[in-house]
């Protein structure tokens, strides 16, 4: 069965730092792979998504980056975090043709402080 | 940016009521989904509703399309208290490989 990995789960960063987000994907081949934040109490806005290994389209232009070394591994990066980058981070994944149902993962809460 | 709005944004039922929650969306969809989300969690999957169908059964679930108004429902039967969470519309749309998700209804069942 196919299963979706988020780590961390929870994260307190000073402003200014890094960013690293990892999700991984087992028992598929070839996913595609989502990035989507929720600020609290709101819905999700789409970061980024990923049809292929290395192809990354983003929705959002912002301080944030997204990559894909592998099929089923898909990173999320940032240089120096914002106060406004703080939120649930949520990986997801689809088959690659289909309905676009999304399983998604536990999720990474990001505190910028 | 928002495709689907979720109407209301908070309800409070009794166990045993039904609860029904709305979405609206803007542009033409190839299918409607909802998904759940307990709070502080990842959201999973509930149902998925094609362009073409105009209502859908899942256990306690029934869920409504009208293409032409641009709108969903989502009915829960029976609510029970551990269906206390967000509910959040998303929709597919030409050849976009995303989603477009709503900004959900807090639904709260009170024991």
């Amino acid at each position: 069965s196919q299963t979706i990995h988020q780590w961390p789960a929870t994260l307190v960063q000073p402003v200014g730092s890094p960013l690293s987000l990892e999700c991984t994907v087992e028992g598929t081949s070839n996913p595609n792979l989502y990035w989507y934040r929720q600020a609290a109490g709101r819905g999700l806005q789409l970061l980024f998504y990923s049809v292929g290994i290395g192809q990354i389209s983003s929705e959002v232009p912002q301080n944030l980056s997204a990559s894909r070394p592998q099929d089923r591994q898909f990173i999320l990066s940032s240089k120096k975090l914002l106060l406004s980058d703080s939120g649930f981070y949520l990986c997801a994944w689809s088959v690659a043709r289909g309905a676009n149902v999304l399983t998604f993962g536990a999720g990474s809460r990001l505190t910028v402080l | 940016s928002q495709q689907g709005e979720e109407d209301p944004q908070a309800l409070s039922i009794q166990e045993g009521e039904n609860a029904t929650m709305n979405c609206s969306y803007k542009t033409s969809i190839n299918n409607l989904q909802w998904y759940r989300q307990n709070s502080g969690r990842g959201l999973v999957h509930l149902i998925l509703i094609r362009s073409n169908e105009r209502e859908k059964h899942s256990g306690r679930l029934r869920v409504t399309l009208d293409t032409s108004k641009k709108s969903s429902s989502l009915l829960i039967t029976a609510s029970r208290a551990a269906d206390t969470a967000s509910y959040f519309c998303a929709t597919a749309s030409g050849s976009a490989r995303q989603l477009t998700f709503g900004s959900g209804t807090q639904l709260t069942v009170l024991p």
